[in-house]
């Protein structure tokens, strides 16, 4: 239990397809980003939120949307995918303004293309 | 279950011998480094962490080493056991990095019984 929750685990989607990935965290933070995880690639960093305002959007394309509502939840609406896209996409959480900004991850959801 | 980085350096050690996983950071203003474990399936977990005031820091069966002449951060783990199999990561963050944590590749450690 890491304090930040994921769903789905597992999700197959078409290109054609629209779908989201969801991220709660129980743990009282303030910043929330999503990363991407791919075999030949080192994490990489997508989009932060703090304080449920995007500050960061790493050259993310359009076709990933994220959305804030509240510092607790952060989606990642997903629309005409490639293959490409597939990956483990990460959700975390940090506290800003403290001297470390250790994150804590998720477990993650893996996302296949079809 | 599935896994990420299948392309990246390999440690293998026989259960109970100590394991060193290195990492050399890029920015020489970090000021801050993390390691995290990864297992198959799950997301990255936090470690120990370390700030650059410090060379040195120990924790539970682990021990992270700063060298910031050399830009060389490095994890210890004492009595590796198979439970210590995953993927190991370093971050580093500083005011340049806008305090984000800047993740290396990664390494795989594999221990063998």
């Amino acid at each position: 239990e890491t304090g930040v929750t994921q769903t789905p685990r597992h999700l197959v989607m078409g290109m054609t397809n629209k779908k989201s990935l969801k991220c709660e965290q129980h743990l009282g933070h303030n910043a929330m980003y999503w990363y991407k995880q791919s075999a030949k690639k080192p994490l990489e960093l997508m989009f932060v939120y703090n304080f449920k305002e995007q500050t960061e959007n790493n050259s993310v394309p359009s076709r990933f949307s994220p959305e804030c509502p509240n510092s607790s939840h952060l989606f990642l609406h997903l629309h005409t995918l490639q293959p490409e896209d597939s990956a483990l996409y990460l959700c975390a959480s940090s506290q800003p303004g403290t001297p470390k900004n250790t994150i804590y991850f998720g477990e993650g959801s893996w996302l296949t293309v079809v | 279950g599935e896994s990420v980085g299948l392309h990246l350096p390999t440690l293998s050690v026989q259960e109970g011998d100590n394991s060193i996983i290195n990492c050399a950071y890029s920015n020489s203003a970090s000021d801050y480094f993390i390691w995290y474990k990864q297992e198959s399936g799950k997301g990255p977990q936090f470690i120990i962490d370390i700030r650059s005031n410090m060379d040195k820091r120990q924790g539970q069966r682990v021990t992270v080493l700063l060298n910031k002449t050399v830009k060389h951060l490095s994890l210890q783990i004492a009595a590796t056991q198979p439970g210590d199999s995953a993927v190991y990561f370093c971050a580093e963050t500083s005011m340049e990095y806008g305090n984000k944590l800047v993740f290396g590749a990664g390494t795989i450690l594999r221990v063998k019984s």
